[in-house]
């Protein structure tokens, strides 16, 4: 079983909605945890790190939160924009080595 | 800013054939990597190197090597293509295995064995 869970797998919202994007995590013992947005075609391109202490983060209209007790992580997108759609990817790294795991990722699309 | 480039973009291949994907980068990264990712499934280490002549296994090792004679250049080799390597293939480089460093990815190489 994969140590990371993304869910959902897809998701389809209107311009200028709100969304929130899930990933559960197993993997332990934890380091941080971080955020790729990865638009059609191209490469992962990092939106932010979570480490242990960290409850929230902010980049611009995009906030993530994580509870390290519960093992979960949301990625929530404010306002959201034609130019959002794109896979989302958790990332869980360990302590050990800084193991990455990936998730399978959201595929987000954002219609007019 | 090139940041990473991989070549090719697109590739088809028959079975048994060999290969090698190229992965440059200009940041004057350490750490250099290789991931494929397939459908459904999370990015999975392929190789990965920490400095010039320096290279170690990930998780899917099977199938590829992987030689680091400059810093800026981290090349992939299929050794005998098989249709289960069919996969879109992602070179990332970083300044080191720190979890503060992000990595940047290249675009990937799209590759089909027949």
């Amino acid at each position: 079983k994969n140590q990371v869970e993304q869910s959902p797998q897809s998701l389809i919202i209107l311009e200028g909605k709100n969304c929130t994007l899930q990933c559960n995590y197993t993997v332990s013992p934890f380091s941080n945890l971080r955020w790729y947005k990865q638009d059609t075609g191209r490469g992962p391109v990092s939106l932010t790190i979570m480490t242990f202490s960290e409850n929230t983060k902010s980049n611009g209209r995009y906030t993530a939160t994580l509870d390290a007790d519960t093992k979960q992580s949301s990625l929530h997108i404010t306002a959201s924009q034609l130019s959002d759609s794109a896979s989302y990817i958790c990332v869980v790294s360990a302590k050990k080595n800084n193991d990455m795991r990936f998730g399978a990722g959201t595929r987000l699309t954002v219609k007019p | 800013n090139a940041g990473v480039t991989q070549t090719p973009k697109f590739q088809v291949l028959k079975t048994g054939q060999s290969m090698t994907l190229q992965c440059a980068q200009d940041m004057n990264h350490e750490y250099m990597s290789w991931y494929r990712q397939d459908p459904g499934m999370g990015l999975r280490l392929i190789h990965y190197s920490v400095g010039a002549g320096i290279t170690d296994q990930g998780e899917v090792p099977n199938g590829y090597n992987v030689s680091r004679s400059t810093t800026e250049d981290f090349p992939l080799r299929l050794l005998s293509a098989a249709p289960s390597q069919t996969s879109v293939y992602f070179c990332a480089s970083s300044w080191g295995r720190r979890f503060w460093q992000p990595q940047h990815f290249g675009d990937g190489t799209r590759l089909s064995i027949l």
